[in-house]
């Protein structure tokens, strides 16, 4: 079946350093997105990415749709950061398209 | 920013009721609205995608006459769980997208959940 692999699955940063957090897919995409859940559970789509390069402020994505991964960087990181991240997939599986969602990595940025 | 609510935010219900769950979207209309489903401590489903005054389209596995989603207006999107039991339990999210101009996919905004307990 489809698999999306996130790595690593807990990451704590000191405040103002920067990350790197890792989608890998198992088949080609039509489509992929990254996620932002805060610890209270309020999510926000942080980008549309089936392929390239986005940025939006601090952040910023890069889809190699062709080596099947995704990566999300962060920089300067602060403590409003923390939460899960969240990539997801959709892909065509059985005639059906279906999005598929990795297990999030957790991300902690203390003071 | 945009914002979408979701009522109830919590919900008790004993097992075999029918519970709703309303997401609307406040201040713009949404052509497209989403419904998330994730258990505890692990993460989301994609349940369905709704468009207004068309059927919703659910994902592989999710069953549509259990979970029951209505999306009447641009503005309001519901989801029914229906005969709902313990493994019903779970915090049901909710999302609304606008197209931009040319047909552009605009951002989704999601609403802040609703928990659902069915005991």
């Amino acid at each position: 079946g489809i698999q999306v692999e996130q790595s690593p699955p807990d990451l704590i940063l000191q405040e103002g350093a920067n990350s790197t957090l890792r989608c890998n897919f198992s088949d080609s995409v039509n489509n992929l997105q990254w996620f932002h859940q805060n610890p209270w559970g309020q999510l926000i789509n942080l980008f549309y990415i089936p392929s390239g390069t986005k940025q939006n402020g601090r952040l910023s994505a890069t889809t190699v749709a062709t080596e099947r991964y995704s990566l999300l960087y962060i920089s300067s990181s602060q403590t409003t950061d923390s939460g899960v991240y969240f990539c997801a997939v959709r892909m065509n599986s059985g005639g059906y398209q279906k999005v598929t969602f990795g297990i999030g990595t957790k991300l902690q940025v203390i003071p | 920013g945009a914002v979408v609510s979701q009522h109830p935010s919590r919900v008790i219900c004993k097992s075999g009721t029918s519970v709703k769950i309303e997401c609307r979207s406040l201040d713009f209309q949404a052509t497209t609205m989403f419904w998330y489903r994730q258990f505890p401590k692990k993460s989301l489903m994609l349940m369905a995608t709704s468009n207004e005054g068309s059927k919703a389209t659910y994902e592989q596995g999710v069953e549509k006459d259990k979970f029951l989603i209505n999306h009447a207006s641009l503005t309001l999107s519901t989801l029914t769980v229906t005969s709902a039991h313990p493994e019903d339990s779970s915090f049901y999210i909710c999302s609304a997208r606008t197209l931009g101009a040319g047909g552009v996919r605009e951002t989704q905004y999601f609403g802040p959940g609703t928990r659902l307990l069915v005991l």
